[in-house]
């Protein structure tokens, strides 16, 4: 089976800082990868996703960057954090083809001080 | 571009209760269509989805939606909810064509004894 695996699990970062987080799957070959923020009270936004290796598609404009190094391997960056990047930060997979219904891992909790 | 609309952001029920989780999409092509549920500091899971066939889904756990397509709806029901069913919902359609899900906003259910 499939797994999805999201760490770390809660970070605090000083504004002006950067950040690496990481997201692994295991159990399939070639999925799309997808990166959503989730702000206090809010819906989720899309930030990235990634249809192959080195594929990266940004949704929105900031100061977040995306890379995929490996296959199943999919990391969100920054080089400087905001007060505005703190949130609850999700990763999800998707086979390629199909319905493209996403499973989603456990989440990062990020507050930036 | 496609939207999906959950009008509640709340709704608060008694145990044992039935409830109704509104959701409506706009698209100008064919849809999927999938619920999430989001327990607190945690991913989203897949509740149900609805691909083709009987417009009818179930989850599981007792949860079912209906496609209309004519109104443009998929709504959430459960027929006696349990105190164990608090927890933010989310709507999602995939338009045909597309690789990613547009996600409501959430309705989050409180369920109280």
């Amino acid at each position: 089976s499939q797994t999805i695996h999201q760490w770390p699990a809660t970070l605090v970062q000083p504004v002006g800082s950067p950040l690496s987080l990481e997201c692994t799957v295991e159990g399939t070959s070639n999925p799309n990868l997808y990166w959503y923020r989730q702000a206090a009270g809010r819906g989720l936004q899309l930030l990235f996703y990634s249809v192959g290796i080195g594929q990266i598609s940004s949704e929105v404009p900031q100061n977040l960057s995306a890379s995929r190094p490996q296959d199943r391997q999919f990391i969100l960056s920054s080089k400087k954090l905001l007060l505005s990047d703190s949130g609850f930060y999700l990763c999800a997979w998707s086979v390629n083809q199909g319905p493209y219904e996403q499973y989603f891992g456990p989440g990062t909790r990020l507050t930036v001080t | 571009a496609q939207s999906v609309t959950q009008l509640d952001s709340q709704v608060p029920v008694f145990e044992e209760a039935p409830v109704e989780l509104r959701c409506n999409y706009s698209s100008s092509v064919s849809v999927y269509l999938f619920w999430y549920v989001q327990y607190p500091n945690q991913g989203l899971q897949l509740l149900l989805k609805y691909l083709s066939g009987s417009t009818l889904v179930e989850s599981i756990n007792g949860f079912e939606a209906e496609f209309n397509k004519s109104q443009t709806s998929f709504h959430l029901r459960k027929p006696s909810v349990h105190i164990s069913d608090t927890a933010e919902y989310f709507c999602a359609v995939r338009p045909s064509g597309y690789s990613t899900l547009t996600f409501g906003k959430g309705t989050m259910l409180l369920v109280s004894p």
